[in-house]
């Protein structure tokens, strides 16, 4: 069974730049969550698709957007990058409440 | 929205003593709690569950407690090995449908 895997690891931008982050689901889950996590902090609820629909949205600006593909893999936009847009983002799979989470995209907003 | 917090940020055990850390949470409506274990460049990893309908749940060395009631649940980590040193996350799902992290807790096992 394949895990939730996330691309790329690392990225590096500066600030007014926009970014796509790509995440796979693991083997037969539907829903994938996108989290914020900033140094010492825990994960912050960005948004949820389910079956490629929106399905629930965390306190993030309009400039957070999302797309989840009809193989339930999904992406996380964000455009006019802030410095306070640097931060681990997680990507989760679930079918159901158990969510499993990916490794994490560091980005960097310089 | 729903508020949890986390208590302590940081603690320090003896390898083979008892670890404990606890969370409350403001949704009377949430249902479902779950604890994450976060190793250093890693995402978080689920390690035990707990379910409104249940008051206590164990596996192996871990165990989580739930209190509806008083809305706070723990987590029981016993025998404890320099494995266990990560950080550790509670989380609640609540009527807003999402999970709410607490801020973590800093666990160091010393040999």
């Amino acid at each position: 069974e394949t895990g939730v895997t996330q691309s790329p690891t690392h990225l590096i931008k500066t600030r007014g730049q926009q970014v796509t982050l790509r995440c796979s689901s693991q083997s037969g889950h539907n829903t994938v969550s996108w989290y914020q996590q900033a140094l010492g902090q825990g994960p912050q609820f960005i948004f949820q698709y389910y079956r490629e629909e929106e399905n629930g949205r965390g306190n993030f600006p309009p400039r957070f957007s999302g797309l989840q593909f009809p193989n339930y893999s999904s992406e996380l936009n964000v455009n006019a990058l802030e410095l306070d847009d640097s931060a681990l983002y997680l990507c989760a799979s679930s079918f159901g409440a158990d969510e499993n989470f990916g490794p994490g995209t560091r980005l960097l907003v310089l | 929205g729903e508020n949890v917090e986390q208590h302590p940020s940081t603690l320090s055990v003896q390898e083979g003593d008892s670890a404990v850390i606890k969370c409350t949470y403001s949704d009377s409506a949430s249902n479902y709690f779950p604890w994450y274990k976060q190793e250093l460049g890693k995402g978080p990893q689920l390690i035990i569950d707990i379910r409104s309908n249940v008051g206590e749940k164990k596996d192996q060395r871990i165990a989580v407690t739930l209190n509806k009631t008083a809305k706070h649940f723990s987590l029981h980590i016993t025998e404890t090995q320099p494995e266990d040193s990560a950080v550790y996350f509670c989380a609640s799902y609540g009527s807003a449908r999402q999970l709410t992290f607490g801020s973590g807790t800093q666990l160091t096992v010393l040999p």
